[in-house]
């Protein structure tokens, strides 16, 4: 079955400077990769997502990039905050079954 | 918030109980999926339903069972319940089964002691 690892498990960063969070995926018929951040006690809550047809998505802040060849993708995050900081969880899925990764504390530093 | 609600909130039970957790999904969607989510760790998916039939399942034992309800919610049913069956499951519904953003109910906090 797929198989998700993401790096690095925690990241600490100034606030106002960058974040990215990569993945890797196993098998290369996964089509859909989906980004959770989830805050302490709550629901896993979707960020952002890119299908594989696209290379690169973008959403104000926050920026997927995807490498089918390689089997990665990223989450890129500009312009941190303070309520940045959470667990960030990347996906792979195949047809109906969604795969994760171990996730990311992100901590930003005011 | 999304629209997807789970009950009860917290449960606690006793090894070899059985355990039933509900999850109403959000209007419009026709597909919850359940995952597993052990403290510190990602979502492991359980299995999913569309409409009213399981439509894949991940490595977990036939003791972990469902059903889906023709207004979509859905249950999930835990037989013989073990110590490592301890922590938060969440239902996710989306509006197709494959491909399609999945949102997070608030979860069931299960512990089993």
């Amino acid at each position: 079955g797929e198989n998700v690892e993401q790096h690095p498990s925690t990241l600490s960063v100034q606030e106002g400077d960058s974040a990215v969070i990569k993945c890797t995926y196993s098998d290369s018929a996964s089509n859909y990769f989906p980004w959770y951040k989830q805050e302490l006690g709550k629901r896993p809550q979707l960020i952002i997502d890119i299908r594989s047809n696209v290379g690169e998505k973008k959403d104000q802040r926050i920026a997927v990039t995807l490498n089918k060849t390689a089997k990665h993708f990223s989450l890129h995050i500009t312009e941190t905050q303070p309520e940045d900081s959470a667990v960030y969880f990347c996906a792979a899925s195949i047809n109906n079954d969604m795969r994760f990764g171990a996730g990311t504390r992100l901590t930003v530093k005011p | 918030e999304t629209g997807v609600t789970q009950s009860p909130t917290h449960l606690i039970k006793t090894r070899g109980q059985q355990v039933t957790l509900r999850c109403s999904s959000q209007s419009g969607h026709n597909t919850v999926s359940w995952y597993q989510q052990a403290l510190g760790q990602g979502p492991q998916f359980i299995f999913q339903y569309y409409r009213e039939e399981e439509n894949g399942r991940g490595n977990f034992p036939p003791r972990f069972s469902g059903l889906q309800f023709p207004n979509y919610s859905s249950e999930l049913n835990v037989n013989a319940l073990e110590l490592d069956d301890s922590a938060l499951y969440l239902c996710a519904s989306s509006f197709l089964a494959q491909g399609s953003e999945q949102f997070f109910g608030p979860g069931t906090r299960l512990t089993v002691l």
